[in-house]
């Protein structure tokens, strides 16, 4: 059964860092495209960055590049997403997912996600 | 950047009822548009890829259509599990974008 659990949220200061992980079951997160996708609260969802299954090339949009790293680690079948210089708009839940195909045939669309975790970011 | 508008924002509709869902793109994304079911403290939840694709283990009564600009989701007779708020998503071109979800309520 394939499973994707956030952690790593919590409550950071303006320009601070924090690290979201991403623990995958079920399948191998190097054999597919995975994202991060966020949801400020209230509001609706904004794609933040994807990793791509073959070469792990990397995307992000605009409002995060160059602060947030998108990562994975093969043995701990693992997804991650490095936030530095975090903003206050940076507040959102952050769910990981999955992409629906695998092994190179990426379609950047995403058939399973996490629950969701929580950043704070507030002085 | 293209952008994603879904109509209306609001949908007040009772069970058994039809329910027409609409995004349209900026610029043409030939077939490249999912749809996302997502109720409240829930992750979204894919329904449609590729315009009309239902995903695994989606009810019949859910049905996409539409290609280039303007796309449909149509729910033909609402279950009461299907009040929610649906957004619609790009992959065409990076970023990708979702739009800005259409929420289905009880009328």
């Amino acid at each position: 059964e394939v499973q994707l659990l956030e952690s790593g949220g919590g409550l950071a200061q303006p320009g601070g860092s924090l690290r979201l992980s991403c623990a995958a079951s079920g399948f191998s997160v190097n054999t597919y495209a995975m994202t991060w996708v966020r949801q400020a609260p209230g509001k609706g969802l904004e794609w933040v960055s994807a990793i791509r299954s073959s070469g792990g090339g990397t995307e992000y949009a605009d409002s995060v590049t160059g602060r947030f790293t998108i990562s994975r680690d093969n043995v701990k079948n693992m997804l991650y997403l490095q936030m530095n210089s975090l903003r206050v708009d940076d507040t959102a839940v952050y769910y990981c997912a999955k992409d629906r195909i695998g092994s190179g045939h990426d379609t950047w669309t995403f058939d399973y996600w996490g629950q969701g975790s929580l950043v704070t970011v507030s002085s | 950047e293209i952008m994603l508008t879904q109509s209306p924002a609001t949908l007040s509709l009772s069970p058994g009822e039809r329910a027409t869902l609409s995004c349209r793109a900026s610029q043409s994304v030939n077939t490249y548009l999912a749809w996302y079911q997502q109720k409240p403290g829930q992750a979204p939840r894919l329904i449609i890829h590729d315009a009309f694709n239902r995903a695994t283990a989606i009810p019949a009564r859910f049905s996409g259509s539409g290609s280039g600009t303007d796309f449909t989701l149509t729910i033909s007779s609402l279950e009461p599990e299907d009040f929610a708020v649906y957004y619609c998503q790009q992959r065409l071109t990076w970023p990708l974008t979702f739009g800005g979800g259409t929420k289905v309520e009880f009328k």
